[in-house]
């Protein structure tokens, strides 16, 4: 079957670095999303990676291992209005997003 | 741009009732989507559409109907709801299959009873 696990939870503090982590399982590989979700709102695309490396976004990278099917997102110089949630998706051989349930990051001063 | 605009924003519905949710885009995009956010879930995928008059089902699209008569529009339809659709649906849009992102609306939030 197709699976998306990252941690339900984190906590950090601002001005810190956080690392999220995702780890996929899909029918085919197209590519692995990070979006981000504040509290009642819609998700806003952060990234795309295909290919295996790092990509820096700004204060955002997000990094790709195709062979161990594994991401993380990075966060540097944490703020306070990072506080959200971030999900990871797979897209599979179809072309289709596999989404993860989210991973909820809170940020204390 | 508005983007992507679903209404109505927040629904209550009593168990057997029918409603339809609009979705409609600025963005001349081809694709469409239907999703539903569960706590602790990931989003899944109802319904999608790669263009004008095509629907196709998604991973979960029991219960669930669905028609793009214009680009623009994506519409959600539900037939004779049931307490297991009490979810948050987001419509959204994208360029195409593979590494262009989705574009989301900003939720409609239905409860049924």
């Amino acid at each position: 079957g197709q699976n998306i696990d990252q941690p339900t939870e984190m906590t950090a503090t601002e001005g810190a670095i956080v690392q999220i982590n995702c780890t996929y399982q899909t029918s085919g590989f197209n590519g692995l999303f990070w979006y981000q979700q504040h509290a009642g709102e819609a998700p806003t695309f952060l990234s795309y990676n295909v290919l295996d490396g790092l990509e820096e976004k700004g204060r955002f990278s997000s990094f790709l291992s195709r062979s161990k099917g594994y991401s993380y997102l990075l966060l540097k110089e944490l703020q306070m209005k990072d506080s959200a949630s971030y999900l990871c998706a797979g897209l599979d051989s179809n072309y289709q997003l596999i989404w993860g349930a989210g991973t909820k990051l809170i940020i204390k001063p | 741009n508005a983007g992507v605009t679903q209404t109505p924003k927040f629904r209550v519905l009593k168990t057997g009732q029918s409603m339809t949710l609009l979705c409609a885009q600025d963005m001349n995009h081809e694709y469409m989507y239907w999703y539903r956010q569960d706590p602790g879930m990931g989003l899944r995928l109802i319904h999608y559409s790669v263009g004008e008059g095509t629907t196709a089902k998604g991973e979960v699209p029991d219960g669930y109907n669905v028609s793009r008569l214009k680009k623009q529009n994506f519409l959600l339809g539900l037939e004779s709801a049931a307490p297991s659709q009490t979810s948050v649906y987001f419509c959204a849009s994208g360029a195409g299959l593979a590494a262009n992102e989705q574009f989301f609306g900003p939720g409609t939030r239905l409860t049924v009873l």
